[in-house]
Protein backbone atom coordinates (compact mmCIF):
# COMPACT_ATOMS: atom_id res chain seq x y z
CA UNK A 1 0.00 0.00 0.00
CA UNK A 2 2.31 2.85 -1.23
CA UNK A 3 0.89 5.91 0.73
CA UNK A 4 1.62 8.87 -1.68
CA UNK A 5 2.44 7.19 -5.73
CA UNK A 6 3.37 8.93 -8.42
CA UNK A 7 3.60 7.60 -12.37
CA UNK A 8 5.86 7.70 -14.15
CA UNK A 9 9.14 7.00 -12.65
CA UNK A 10 11.05 7.88 -15.70
CA UNK A 11 10.08 9.77 -18.23
CA UNK A 12 12.04 10.68 -21.38
CA UNK A 13 11.03 13.84 -24.20
CA UNK A 14 11.77 15.58 -26.79
CA UNK A 15 11.26 19.35 -26.61
CA UNK A 16 8.49 20.52 -27.59
CA UNK A 17 6.08 17.88 -26.38
CA UNK A 18 3.25 18.05 -23.27
CA UNK A 19 3.74 15.68 -20.83
CA UNK A 20 1.92 14.82 -17.38
CA UNK A 21 2.78 13.43 -13.99
CA UNK A 22 0.36 11.68 -11.57
CA UNK A 23 -0.10 11.55 -7.72
CA UNK A 24 -2.19 10.19 -5.57
CA UNK A 25 -2.37 9.62 -1.93
CA UNK A 26 -4.34 7.60 0.28
CA UNK A 27 -3.55 8.82 3.57
CA UNK A 28 -6.06 10.71 3.59
CA UNK A 29 -4.23 14.36 3.45
CA UNK A 30 -5.75 17.80 3.11
CA UNK A 31 -3.24 19.34 1.26
CA UNK A 32 -1.05 17.96 -1.61
CA UNK A 33 2.00 19.44 -2.91
CA UNK A 34 4.49 19.46 -6.51
CA UNK A 35 8.27 20.32 -5.76
CA UNK A 36 11.45 20.28 -8.27
CA UNK A 37 14.48 19.22 -7.69
CA UNK A 38 17.19 20.27 -9.93
CA UNK A 39 20.04 18.92 -11.04
CA UNK A 40 22.26 19.98 -7.86
CA UNK A 41 19.71 18.47 -5.57
CA UNK A 42 18.36 21.32 -5.01
CA UNK A 43 14.54 21.19 -3.51
CA UNK A 44 11.66 23.91 -4.43
CA UNK A 45 7.94 24.41 -4.36
CA UNK A 46 6.18 24.40 -7.19
CA UNK A 47 2.44 24.34 -6.00
CA UNK A 48 -0.02 22.73 -3.41
CA UNK A 49 -3.41 22.11 -3.38
CA UNK A 50 -5.52 22.21 -0.29
CA UNK A 51 -8.96 21.04 -0.82
CA UNK A 52 -8.70 21.45 -4.63
CA UNK A 53 -7.94 25.09 -4.23
CA UNK A 54 -4.68 26.12 -5.35
CA UNK A 55 -3.08 27.96 -2.14
CA UNK A 56 0.81 28.63 -3.17
CA UNK A 57 1.92 29.14 -6.77
CA UNK A 58 5.91 30.39 -7.02
CA UNK A 59 7.18 31.78 -9.86
CA UNK A 60 7.06 28.64 -11.99
CA UNK A 61 6.36 29.21 -15.69
CA UNK A 62 2.48 28.75 -16.62
CA UNK A 63 3.51 25.88 -18.93
CA UNK A 64 3.26 23.94 -15.83
CA UNK A 65 -0.08 23.26 -14.45
CA UNK A 66 -1.64 21.60 -11.74
CA UNK A 67 -5.10 19.86 -11.94
CA UNK A 68 -6.56 18.31 -8.92
CA UNK A 69 -9.84 16.15 -9.74
CA UNK A 70 -10.27 15.22 -6.15
CA UNK A 71 -8.38 15.50 -2.87
CA UNK A 72 -6.80 11.91 -3.56
CA UNK A 73 -5.06 13.31 -6.94
CA UNK A 74 -2.77 16.12 -7.62
CA UNK A 75 -1.40 15.90 -11.20
CA UNK A 76 1.23 18.23 -13.07
CA UNK A 77 0.68 18.95 -16.78
CA UNK A 78 3.76 20.40 -18.60
CA UNK A 79 3.35 22.18 -21.52
CA UNK A 80 6.11 22.94 -24.30
CA UNK A 81 8.70 21.44 -22.35
CA UNK A 82 12.24 22.81 -22.47
CA UNK A 83 15.89 21.16 -21.76
CA UNK A 84 15.66 23.22 -18.67
CA UNK A 85 12.73 21.50 -17.27
CA UNK A 86 14.39 18.47 -16.67
CA UNK A 87 15.15 17.40 -12.89
CA UNK A 88 13.32 14.94 -10.36
CA UNK A 89 9.62 16.10 -9.39
CA UNK A 90 8.38 15.24 -6.21
CA UNK A 91 4.94 14.41 -5.45
CA UNK A 92 3.76 15.12 -1.36
CA UNK A 93 1.36 15.43 0.91
CA UNK A 94 0.70 16.96 4.45
CA UNK A 95 -2.01 15.69 6.79
CA UNK A 96 -0.95 18.13 9.54
CA UNK A 97 -1.89 15.67 12.80
CA UNK A 98 0.95 13.38 11.38
CA UNK A 99 4.51 13.36 14.16
CA UNK A 100 6.24 13.58 10.40
CA UNK A 101 3.90 15.50 8.62
CA UNK A 102 4.85 15.45 5.21
CA UNK A 103 4.99 12.22 2.88
CA UNK A 104 6.77 11.75 -0.40
CA UNK A 105 6.11 10.21 -3.71
CA UNK A 106 9.02 8.47 -5.08
CA UNK A 107 9.82 11.03 -7.71
CA UNK A 108 9.45 11.34 -11.49
CA UNK A 109 12.78 11.66 -13.06
CA UNK A 110 12.18 13.99 -16.28
CA UNK A 111 14.54 14.29 -18.82
CA UNK A 112 14.18 16.51 -21.70
CA UNK A 113 16.27 16.00 -24.72
CA UNK B 1 20.71 33.91 0.44
CA UNK B 2 18.64 31.52 1.17
CA UNK B 3 16.36 31.39 4.15
CA UNK B 4 17.09 28.12 4.92
CA UNK B 5 20.79 27.68 5.32
CA UNK B 6 22.57 24.20 6.66
CA UNK B 7 25.97 23.18 8.19
CA UNK B 8 28.34 21.04 7.21
CA UNK B 9 27.52 20.43 3.21
CA UNK B 10 29.63 17.30 3.34
CA UNK B 11 30.32 15.25 6.34
CA UNK B 12 32.35 12.24 6.59
CA UNK B 13 32.56 10.07 10.00
CA UNK B 14 33.38 6.73 10.72
CA UNK B 15 31.06 4.03 12.49
CA UNK B 16 29.84 4.65 15.58
CA UNK B 17 30.26 8.35 15.79
CA UNK B 18 28.28 10.86 17.40
CA UNK B 19 26.81 13.23 13.88
CA UNK B 20 25.48 16.65 14.63
CA UNK B 21 23.78 18.72 11.79
CA UNK B 22 22.53 22.21 12.06
CA UNK B 23 19.93 24.32 10.31
CA UNK B 24 19.30 28.06 10.27
CA UNK B 25 16.39 30.22 9.07
CA UNK B 26 16.06 33.66 8.31
CA UNK B 27 12.30 34.23 8.56
CA UNK B 28 9.96 32.82 11.41
CA UNK B 29 8.11 29.10 10.66
CA UNK B 30 5.12 27.40 11.87
CA UNK B 31 7.17 24.10 11.66
CA UNK B 32 10.82 22.96 10.94
CA UNK B 33 11.23 19.73 9.14
CA UNK B 34 14.08 16.93 9.01
CA UNK B 35 14.32 14.97 5.79
CA UNK B 36 16.28 11.65 4.76
CA UNK B 37 17.29 11.64 1.14
CA UNK B 38 19.04 8.09 0.33
CA UNK B 39 20.83 7.26 -2.75
CA UNK B 40 18.24 5.81 -4.48
CA UNK B 41 16.46 9.31 -4.25
CA UNK B 42 13.32 8.70 -2.21
CA UNK B 43 12.66 11.09 0.80
CA UNK B 44 11.54 10.38 3.67
CA UNK B 45 10.18 12.97 6.83
CA UNK B 46 12.20 12.43 9.94
CA UNK B 47 11.37 15.20 11.98
CA UNK B 48 8.27 18.22 12.35
CA UNK B 49 9.44 20.68 14.87
CA UNK B 50 7.54 23.37 16.32
CA UNK B 51 9.60 23.43 19.51
CA UNK B 52 11.89 21.68 21.85
CA UNK B 53 13.51 18.27 21.31
CA UNK B 54 11.38 15.00 19.39
CA UNK B 55 13.32 11.75 19.26
CA UNK B 56 13.08 8.55 17.34
CA UNK B 57 15.86 5.71 17.72
CA UNK B 58 19.14 6.86 17.53
CA UNK B 59 18.16 10.27 15.66
CA UNK B 60 17.43 13.31 17.57
CA UNK B 61 16.09 16.53 16.75
CA UNK B 62 16.19 19.84 18.53
CA UNK B 63 14.98 23.29 17.67
CA UNK B 64 15.71 26.86 19.37
CA UNK B 65 12.62 29.01 18.31
CA UNK B 66 14.40 32.68 19.85
CA UNK B 67 17.66 31.52 17.81
CA UNK B 68 16.32 29.92 14.67
CA UNK B 69 18.28 27.22 15.04
CA UNK B 70 17.58 23.51 14.78
CA UNK B 71 19.99 20.70 15.11
CA UNK B 72 19.84 16.85 13.57
CA UNK B 73 21.78 14.57 15.85
CA UNK B 74 22.90 10.65 15.05
CA UNK B 75 23.72 8.79 18.00
CA UNK B 76 26.30 5.54 17.14
CA UNK B 77 26.40 6.20 13.77
CA UNK B 78 26.08 3.45 11.04
CA UNK B 79 26.80 3.22 7.11
CA UNK B 80 23.48 2.86 6.62
CA UNK B 81 22.67 6.50 7.80
CA UNK B 82 24.83 7.36 4.90
CA UNK B 83 22.27 10.20 3.02
CA UNK B 84 21.46 13.64 2.59
CA UNK B 85 20.23 15.23 5.68
CA UNK B 86 17.70 18.65 4.42
CA UNK B 87 16.46 20.91 7.07
CA UNK B 88 13.14 22.80 5.85
CA UNK B 89 10.97 25.63 7.29
CA UNK B 90 7.76 24.66 7.33
CA UNK B 91 5.05 27.35 6.27
CA UNK B 92 2.14 26.55 3.80
CA UNK B 93 5.02 24.17 1.91
CA UNK B 94 8.30 23.62 2.82
CA UNK B 95 11.56 25.91 1.66
CA UNK B 96 14.70 23.60 2.02
CA UNK B 97 18.04 24.09 2.55
CA UNK B 98 20.69 22.59 0.24
CA UNK B 99 21.12 19.61 2.27
CA UNK B 100 24.22 18.20 4.60
CA UNK B 101 25.51 14.91 2.76
CA UNK B 102 26.77 12.45 5.38
CA UNK B 103 28.66 9.18 4.60
CA UNK B 104 29.45 6.95 7.30
CA UNK B 105 32.49 5.00 7.33
CA UNK B 106 33.06 1.48 8.43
Amino acid sequence: DTAVSQTPKYLVTQMGNDKSIKCEQNLGHDTMYWYKQDSKKFLKIMFSYNNKELIINETVPNRFSPKSPDKAHLNLHINSLELGDSAVYFCASMGGTGPQGYTFGSGTRLTVV
Amino acid sequence: KNEVEQSPQNLTAQEGEFITINCSYSVGISALHWLQQHPGGGIVSLFMLSSGKKKHGRLIATINIQEKHSSLHITASHPRDSAVYICARGADGLTFGKGTHLIIQP
